[in-house]
């Protein structure tokens, strides 16, 4: 599996946009970026996926540079519920490479 | 429609006894996954099973773990002779195709004394 490099922890404060980082360089061209979050004491959410272009949702926006080597997780307005840790993965879009591989994530911390 | 559901919520078990882990995926969801996540460290994949098969068990210890999924009722995770390494969260995850997005349930604490 590519491997995905991310900041260890971040901080921001409440109502203020962040951007979380994600280098993959070995990424391929059939490699889905996903982002999921684990809140304290919860099990995993999934966030946003995104290939080629940048994607919208209701939690959040994913900016993907054009040589697809990094992307980066925009929150636009961090709230104290989106503490979390949140993981940046690569996963294949074929069968055989369902299991999401989690590195160790970037922790973030909301300030108030 | 409920989401992903784990019972117990918290297990604990003595060294040597059987510890069984149960998930219902969500409705509609024939594609279960199981991970665990040691305390301070990662979730790591243990196993991903379709009702009846499993697919890919490339994380599962060799020894004393095992997973099934059967047609009917819940997916289940069996820990044979617990140890204390083995005390952990595990999660289990339901999607309704392969390469979907996973929905998580909320875990089982396992804490093995």
């Amino acid at each position: 599996d590519a491997k995905t490099t991310q900041p260890n922890s971040m901080e921001s404060n409440e109502e203020e946009p962040v951007h979380l980082p994600c280098n993959h360089s070995t990424i391929s061209g059939t490699d889905y970026i996903h982002w999921y979050r684990q809140l304290p004491s919860q099990g995993p959410e999934y966030v946003i996926h995104g290939l080629t272009s940048n994607v919208n949702n209701r939690m959040a926006s994913l900016a993907i540079a054009e040589d697809r080597k990094s992307s980066t997780l925009i929150l636009h307005r961090a709230t104290l519920r989106d503490a979390a840790v949140y993981y940046c993965i690569l996963r294949k879009d074929q069968g055989g490479s369902e299991k999401l591989v989690f590195g160790k994530g970037t922790k973030l911390t909301v300030n108030p | 429609n409920a989401g992903v559901m784990q019972n117990p919520r918290h297990l604990v078990r003595r060294r040597g006894q059987e510890a069984r882990l149960r998930c219902s995926p969500m409705k509609g969801h024939s594609h279960v996954y199981w991970y665990r996540q040691l305390p301070e460290e990662g979730l790591k994949f243990m196993v991903y099973l379709q009702k009846e098969n499993i697919i890919d068990e490339s994380g599962m210890p060799k020894e004393r773990f095992s997973a099934e999924f059967p047609k009917e009722g819940p997916s289940i995770l069996r820990i044979q002779q617990v140890v204390r390494g083995d005390s952990a969260a595990y999660f289990c995850a339901s999607s309704p195709l392969p390469t979907y997005e996973q929905y998580f349930g909320p875990g089982t604490r396992l804490t093995v004394t």
